[in-house]
């Protein structure tokens, strides 16, 4: 199937850690993604993970991929307000094509 | 380096008619996708672009079409819309010729039909 699964949800407080987790269900995945969408925008790339590594950081976002278990998360440290939006995982299954099937969308609700 | 630009912003249709929208790629770019974002099915790939040439197509019907010139930019085309036809339209380009890596998209066009 094509189905990438998110949670719909998460509030954290600011300044503390955020972790969204999306699963996936073709183990032929390529490529995956962090999509980030603030309201009345298009989507902004955050940081994609080859599918032959199990972490990558960048600066306050680190990915992590158990590709036994198919799971993906986005750790965010120090989350601030401006973080709030709605997050996507996306996977790239097929070679030699820029197709990407999108998780549902997990939105971040950061306070103070 | 100017991003990925989508024409119009926003746009609204009566059911029956048409629409053209259109994306101009990030300069280089040779790759263009087309999705279409609702709150009920969320982000659905339509199609993509390399070269002038449909490289891959969603599951849309046929009233759904799209094409690439040579300068990269894209357009794509409704006929006879329908109310849920009505979307953020994305369109994302890439500059890796074999797929997979860096995408980025535009602003979308909001489409509404009436």
């Amino acid at each position: 199937g094509e189905d990438v699964e998110q949670s719909l949800f998460l509030s954290v407080r600011e300044g503390d850690s955020s972790v969204i987790n999306c699963t996936y269900t073709d183990s032929s995945s390529t490529y995956l993604y962090w999509y980030k969408q603030e309201p009345g925008a298009g989507l902004q790339l955050l940081t994609y993970i080859f599918s032959n590594m199990d972490m990558k950081q960048d600066q306050r976002l680190t990915v992590l991929l158990n590709k036994k278990d198919k799971h993906l998360s986005l750790r965010i440290a120090d989350t601030q307000t401006g973080d709030s939006a709605i997050y996507f995982c996306a996977e790239s299954k097929i070679p030699n094509t820029d197709k990407l099937i999108f998780g549902t969308g997990t939105r971040l609700q950061v306070f103070p | 380096k100017a991003g990925v630009t989508q024409t119009p912003r926003y746009l609204i249709k009566t059911r029956g008619q048409q629409v053209t929208l259109s994306c101009s790629p990030i300069s280089g770019h040779r790759s263009v996708s087309w999705y279409q974002q609702t709150p009920g099915q969320g982000l659905q790939f339509l199609f993509e672009y390399f070269s002038e040439t449909q490289r891959n197509k969603g599951n849309f019907p046929g009233r759904f079409s799209g094409r690439q010139f040579s300068n990269s930019r894209s357009e794509m085309n409704v006929s006879t819309l329908e109310l849920g036809d009505s979307a953020l339209y994305l369109c994302a380009s890439s500059s890796v010729d074999r797929g997979g890596n860096e995408q980025y998209f535009g602003p979308g066009t909001r489409l509404t039909v009436t």
